[in-house]
């Protein structure tokens, strides 16, 4: 059973196309992220939901915008795809308890290659 | 800012040998530190966990540690196996929910 699943798991396109990735996990967890990986292997956090609501927005472009339908769904659009937006996309899942002992689950990642 | 760094950026050892991955950030006010294996072309698997209030955790062959007061955690991976290959990526959680990540520890075990 895979807790955390993203689909596609590559996805090449070219310059100016809109593309979605989407993103579910079966852990019950209330928050998810999107972080992005780029060229250099440095992982960086996008945006993160708690409860179907926007809490972090780490100032990344506006042709991004995550939908969160329910709370074991967490999907990312980009709009109008640039050259660097290539890179591998993760999505990830934990369960905020206020003690400190929050593991986030990470999904297998989205590759995506924007030609 | 708080930034997360991670040294060597890679390491090459035989079978065996015991190893220590460092990690250091400049934020005091961490929430937990947790350490995560990546595979080439996979997601990532997390590894340990220590809460603000703890020393040190362990798993196996594994253990980590955190000291707040130097801003530094290690991973000590004993008897190490061609296995344990992977790169180690540490991150620090402060007040939000957001994980600031290293760029991370590429391992080699060599048999």
């Amino acid at each position: 059973d895979t807790a955390v699943s993203q689909t596609p798991k590559y996805l090449v396109t070219q310059m100016g196309n809109d593309k979605s990735i989407k993103c579910e996990q079966n852990l019950g967890h209330d928050t998810m992220y999107w972080y992005k990986q780029d060229s250099k292997k440095f992982l960086k956090i996008m945006f993160s939901y708690n409860n179907k609501e926007l809490i972090i927005n780490e100032t990344v472009p506006n042709r991004f915008s995550p939908k969160s339908p329910d709370k074991a769904h967490l999907n990312l659009h980009i709009n109008s795809l640039e050259l660097g937006d290539s890179a591998v996309y993760f999505c990830a899942s934990s369960q905020v308890q206020g003690t400190g002992g929050e593991t986030q689950y990470f999904g297998p990642g989205t590759r995506l290659l924007v030609l | 800012k708080q930034e997360v760094t991670q040294i060597p950026a890679a390491l090459s050892v035989p079978e065996g040998e015991n190893l220590v991955l460092n990690c250091s950030f400049t934020d005091s006010a961490i929430y937990n530190l947790q350490w995560f294996r990546q595979d080439p072309g996979k997601g990532l698997t997390s590894l340990l966990l220590i809460q603000s209030s703890q020393r040190e955790q362990t798993s196996g062959r594994l253990n980590a540690s955190l000291d707040k007061s130097s801003g530094r955690s290690t991973l000590y991976i004993a008897a190490s196996q061609p296995g344990d290959s992977a790169t180690y990526l540490c991150a620090f959680q402060g007040g939000s929910e957001k994980l600031v990540f290293g760029k991370g520890t590429k391992l080699t075990v060599n048999p």
